[in-house]
């Protein structure tokens, strides 16, 4: 079954500063990878996914994510955090046998941004 | 337009009721997607619809949680006798078709709490 690692359950940046959220897969066949991001009481919003095109990923806000297979990762980044990303940050697959899109979700990242 | 919408956004029950939990996903979107995310569990896949039909129930925890939809739209998620572990929030999510070329869009959510 999928399984999906996101190192860091809180990470805390200063405003301006880069965002390095980590999530590794396993799987032996590398699947879809999706962030989404999650704003309190409010449902979950998908930032960017990777389908096997690019192996790196451009989403919205300014994100980015890079798939690397050798390390089996899709890390997400942004090069300067505002305090609107504050929000948590789920990490999900979906097995590519799968015809239906059901995903499985990491454990999220609470992201806090700082002055 | 008009996103997913779920309701009650709120609910608090007592151990042992029934509850109905109710989603009312983007109109023309045949695919509907139930997951539950709870501090234990985080977030996981309970149910998939495409139209009326359940093709994909495995996340159902236990046989006190059913799903219905009707007319390719509604859809309600019953939780007989409920449990302190029911707690969480259940998020609906639908799509325009099933698989990953389409994006999920999530609701807000129903907090569920079993007293």
């Amino acid at each position: 079954a999928q399984s999906v690692t996101q190192l860091g359950s809180h990470v805390s940046v200063s405003e301006g500063a880069l965002v390095l959220l980590r999530c590794n897969y396993s799987s032996s066949v590398p699947p879809y990878l999706f962030w989404y991001v999650q704003y309190p009481n409010q449902g979950l919003q998908l930032l960017l996914k990777y389908t096997s095109a690019a192996t790196l990923v451009k989403g919205i806000n300014g994100f980015e994510a890079e798939f690397k297979k050798s390390e089996t990762s899709f890390h997400l980044t942004k090069p300067s955090a505002h305090m609107s990303d504050a929000a948590e940050y789920f990490c999900a697959v979906s097995d590519r046998g799968t015809s239906y899109g059901k995903l499985t979700f990491g454990q999220g990242t609470i992201l806090t941004v700082h002055p | 337009g008009a996103g997913v919408s779920q309701s009650p956004s709120n609910k608090v029950t007592e151990k042992g009721k029934d509850v109905e939990l109710r989603c009312d996903p983007i109109s023309g979107h045949t695919a509907l997607y139930w997951y539950r995310q709870s501090l234990g569990q985080g977030l996981e896949f309970l149910i998939y619809f495409q139209g009326n039909s359940a093709p994909d129930k495995s996340g159902l925890p236990s046989d006190r949680f059913s799903a219905e939809r009707t007319g390719g739209s509604v859809s309600t998620l019953t939780i007989q006798r409920t449990q302190q572990e029911d707690s969480a929030v259940y998020l609906c999510a639908s799509s325009f078709s099933p698989g990953l070329v389409y994006e999920q869009y999530f609701g807000p959510g129903t907090r569920l709490t079993v007293t």
